[in-house]
């Protein structure tokens, strides 16, 4: 079992709709998570960190489930510039800030 | 953007033969990371370095050296090419590792083919 478990898929929405990705992790130690961007043939980017309270930026929530292991993002109001793929991202902050990332979620809105 | 370059952007070479990839970055970060991405495996750390002339293995490390003898330079060297190694290289830094939500920020990426 991957220590991060994404979704591919790819997910296919119309401009304007709502969607979700979930990430799963399997070491409880993880203590930084974050979802980044990566355009295609692009380096990844940071999207945002994930707290444990939850955190919004613009049309984008991001939510820690600490007790099931999992994180989500959501996307309101989807923009063509939305489509990529994100990559969820688990760290241990003691481990010399090695990272583990997922393999990513495909988005493509369409007009 | 942070300040990191990599090169070359792109190589071909063959099988067998030594491949040295850089990485320079301008933010004078202590970490910095080597990643190769393949579709299906995702990003997977090869070497990372904590400081000058200090470094330490990732997952895939086996066929990949490093080495760092200034704080903005990180090279890894293919020692010998293997078709295996046709991947897409990333490099990427942090400034202390540890802190708590820290992010790291990646360069360009280098796209390598072994034939």
């Amino acid at each position: 079992r991957k220590e991060v478990e994404q979704d591919p898929g790819p997910f296919n929405v119309p401009e304007g709709a709502t969607v979700a990705f979930n990430c799963t992790y399997s070491n409880s130690a993880s203590q930084s998570f974050f979802w980044y961007r990566q355009d295609c043939r692009k380096e990844p980017k940071l999207l945002m960190s994930v707290y444990s309270s939850g955190n919004e930026d613009g049309r984008f929530t991001a939510q820690l489930n600490r007790a099931s292991q999992y994180i989500s993002l959501l996307i309101r109001d989807s923009k063509l510039s939305d489509s990529a793929t994100y990559l969820c991202v688990v760290k241990k902050n003691t481990n010399a800030g090695k990272s583990t990332f997922g393999d990513g979620t495909t988005l493509t809105v369409k007009p | 953007d942070a300040g990191i370059t990599q090169s070359p952007r792109h190589k071909v070479t063959e099988t067998g033969t030594p491949v040295t990839l850089r990485c320079h970055q301008t933010e004078n970060h202590r970490y910095m990371y080597w990643y190769r991405q393949d579709p299906g495996h995702g990003l997977r750390l090869i070497h990372y370095s904590y400081g000058v002339k200090d470094t330490d293995k990732g997952e895939v490390s086996d066929g990949y050296s490093v080495s760092r003898s200034k704080t903005e330079d990180f090279l890894l060297t293919l020692e010998s090419a293997t078709s295996s190694q046709t991947s897409v290289y990333f490099c990427a830094i942090s400034e202390s590792g540890q802190r708590y939500q820290e992010t790291q920020y990646f360069g360009p990426g280098t796209r390598l083919l072994v034939l």
